[in-house]
């Protein structure tokens, strides 16, 4: 069973660098989409970012200028960086483990996309 | 469009069916994917695809798609399933990822 732990600092002052980690344990890193989400004290799901086994990324544009996602595929871990943090980076911030799968157009076609496995959170708050 | 449109509340009597909806262009090329969120607790994936529920969720929970739009149905309705719900899929292009906004869900 598949499990993702992260860690990395709870409080940081604006400006500062947040700095997650996400290890993977007990399934392969490879095939799969690495992906780092927040919420922000009572609202919705913001998507972050994400990076494959091979190390190719994706990012939110409204981040993107900020953001970096890299792999150690050497540990199964992958880390989070987000630079110059305000308050409104104040978030419980979540990794997951996500895949997509092509369906054979026999039986209808598409693509679906899914996040099966996810870490506890991390809450991380910017404050002066 | 990136963006996915959920009602922000629904309420549903216990026992009864609850339909919850999501919509978005990106819809039409992936499939939606449904995640419960209690308060303090991680999302838990509840559907994914056409209609797939992984291991451990009640068969209670399904999923249908039409054109834009994706619905996640509850029947039967229980106390425990007082929650956020959420809808997810990736972009038109393929190279991003969108949530809905949530559904709040009250059971009566």
């Amino acid at each position: 069973q598949v499990q993702l732990q992260q860690w990395g600092a709870g409080l940081l002052k604006p400006s500062e660098t947040l700095s997650l980690t996400c290890a993977v344990y007990g399934g392969s890193f490879s095939g799969y989409y690495w992906s780092w989400i927040r919420q922000p004290p009572g609202k919705g799901l913001e998507w972050i970012g994400e990076i494959n086994h091979s190390g190719s990324t994706n990012y939110n544009p409204s981040l993107k200028s900020r953001v970096t996602i890299s792999v150690d595929t050497s540990k199964n871990q992958f880390s989070l960086k987000l630079s110059s943090v305000t308050a409104a980076d104040t978030a419980v911030y979540y990794c997951a483990r996500a895949r997509v799968v092509v369906v054979p157009a026999a039986i209808g076609g598409g693509s679906v996309y899914y996040m099966d496995v996810w870490g506890k959170g991390t809450t991380v708050t910017v404050s002066s | 469009s990136s963006e996915l449109t959920q009602d922000p509340a629904v309420s549903v009597a216990l026992g009864q069916t609850v339909r919850i909806t999501c919509q978005g262009d990106s819809l039409r090329s992936y499939y939606a994917s449904w995640y419960q969120q209690k308060p303090g607790q991680a999302p838990v994936l509840v559907i994914y695809g056409k209609n797939n529920r992984p291991s451990g969720i009640p068969d209670r929970f399904s999923g249908s798609s039409s054109g834009n739009t994706a619905s996640l149905t509850i029947t039967g309705a229980q106390a425990e399933d007082e929650a956020d719900y959420y809808c997810n899929s990736r972009d038109s292009s393929g190279n991003l990822v969108v949530f809905g906004g949530g559904t709040k869900l009250t059971v009566l």
